[in-house]
């Protein structure tokens, strides 16, 4: 299995507090994303990256920034959480544009 | 930007039975197609891909799968499915030179002894 965490695993945090999603790679690959996964809509794209300080937009990502400055972390940050944010959370790692490998997911409540 | 549809979000299955999950994704000059599994709690696991070549795949777990062109799809098969393999299951696809995978929906496989 690729060397791919995150932290937390879980949080509950309040609507209007900022959060912050860590994603750490093993394996020096150079492109990492971040996914929210919500019942009836598979995966979604919300940021990706393809080296250090280089980060795009996905399909999803009002509300969310994002910032690599080391090869193995991407973070991922919610400014200020809404209730519409609760969703569980996947990074994803791989050193070419088409085979991703997947970490545990986070967890994430916004009440 | 690609886009793709499982068509079943649920499928039963007895054990031992075949099971046939359907993708069909939008027409591209090229793509590559991929499946993966989301065991329960768990994060998702690449059962296959489809790059270039032969138009049928084999993949982990006795799964296979069919890249149809003119049809768009990329369907996964199992000739006989064990309990263990209840699970939901991807269909995703990227389009040549898109360094972004789109994902379906999801299928939800349960198996039945």
């Amino acid at each position: 299995d690729a060397g791919i965490t995150q932290s937390p695993r879980h949080k509950v945090t309040e609507t209007g507090t900022p959060v912050t999603l860590r994603c750490h790679q093993t394996e020096n690959h150079r492109y990492m994303y971040w996914y929210r996964q919500d019942p009836g809509h598979g995966l979604r794209l919300i940021h990706y990256s393809y080296g250090v300080k280089d980060t795009d937009k996905g399909e999803v990502s009002d509300g969310y920034s994002v910032s690599r400055s080391k090869t193995e972390d991407f973070l991922l940050t919610l400014e200020s959480a809404t209730s519409s944010q609760t969703s569980v959370y996947f990074c994803a790692i791989s050193d070419n544009p088409y085979e991703q490998y997947f970490g545990p997911g986070t967890r994430l409540t916004v009440t | 930007a690609q886009s793709v549809t499982q068509l079943d979000s649920q499928v039963p299955v007895f054990e031992e039975a075949p099971v046939e999950l359907r993708c069909n994704y939008s027409s591209s000059v090229s793509v590559y197609l991929f499946w993966y599994v989301q065991y329960p709690n768990q994060g998702l696991q690449l059962l296959l891909k489809y790059l270039s070549g032969s138009t049928l795949v084999k993949g982990i777990n006795g799964f296979e799968a069919e890249f149809n062109k003119s049809q768009t799809s990329f369907h996964l098969r199992k000739p006989s499915v064990h309990i263990s393999d209840t699970a939901e299951y991807f269909c995703a696809v990227a389009g040549s030179g898109d360094y972004k995978l789109s994902f379906g929906a999801g299928t939800t496989v349960t198996v039945r002894a």
